[in-house]
């Protein structure tokens, strides 16, 4: 079974910082893939970026990127000079690679970006 | 551009009702979902579909069926809706010709049972 944790319910940061919002994971599986989810108060999900697990490199997007830490089964994502607009709840989702194709969400984490 | 929609964005019922919520997807993706939200709960995935007329029950199935005649439509059912039922419904599609491609989201039914 996988599980992902997000032991951040709220943050609060100040436009312009960098901000990371943490994700431990726990699988069994070997090859699996991490996925990080943006929500904004309108409701629609949108995908930031993704991790796979034999990547080598830390994925980049943009102003995001994710600190994967394998050993320590972390997958924390970075945003860099935080807008107003980065205020919404943001998912770490993973799944395996084989098999199934189900994606195993956290419980988010709200983020409120201070002018 | 990728495309879910779904049918209703706000939508009110009455306990006992039998429920349809729609979901079309116009990527020819294989893969569709269908999740619910809950605060402090995440998504939590109630049944997904690899193919046309396939279906599998997700980590909370009991009480919804679903059905996919077509391969871009996938409908959640509430056979008689409750109250526990009332919460932030989420379909996803998917493309199964590789790894690391995201599931793609429609905006999302807020669902209220009365």
């Amino acid at each position: 079974a996988q599980k992902i944790t997000q032991t951040q319910p709220g943050m609060f940061v100040q436009e312009k910082e960098a901000v990371t919002l943490d994700c431990t994971y726990d699988t069994s599986d070997q090859s699996y893939g991490l996925f990080w989810y943006k929500q904004p108060s309108s409701g629609e999900m949108i995908f930031l970026i993704y991790q796979g697990s034999y990547d080598e490199q830390n994925a980049t997007e943009g102003r995001y990127s994710l600190n994967f830490q394998k050993a320590r089964k972390s997958a924390n994502l970075v945003i860099s000079a935080s807008q107003l607009g980065d205020s919404a709840m943001y998912f770490c989702a993973m799944r395996a690679n084989f098999g199934n194709e189900k994606l195993t969400f956290g419980t988010g984490t709200r983020l409120t970006i201070i002018p | 551009d990728v495309k879910v929609t779904q049918s209703s964005r706000y939508l009110v019922k009455r306990t006992g009702e039998k429920v349809f919520l729609e979901c079309v997807q116009d990527m020819d993706h294989e893969n569709m979902f269908w999740y619910r939200q809950d605060p402090g709960l995440g998504l939590r995935l109630i049944y997904f579909s690899y193919d046309v007329k396939m279906k599998e029950k997700g980590d909370i199935p009991e009480g919804y069926s679903v059905s996919r005649e077509k391969k871009e439509r996938f409908s959640l059912i509430l056979e008689s809706a409750s109250t526990n039922q009332t919460s932030m419904y989420l379909c996803a599609s998917s493309s199964r010709q590789g790894v690391g491609l995201p599931q793609h989201f429609g905006d999302g039914t807020r669902l209220s049972i009365l």
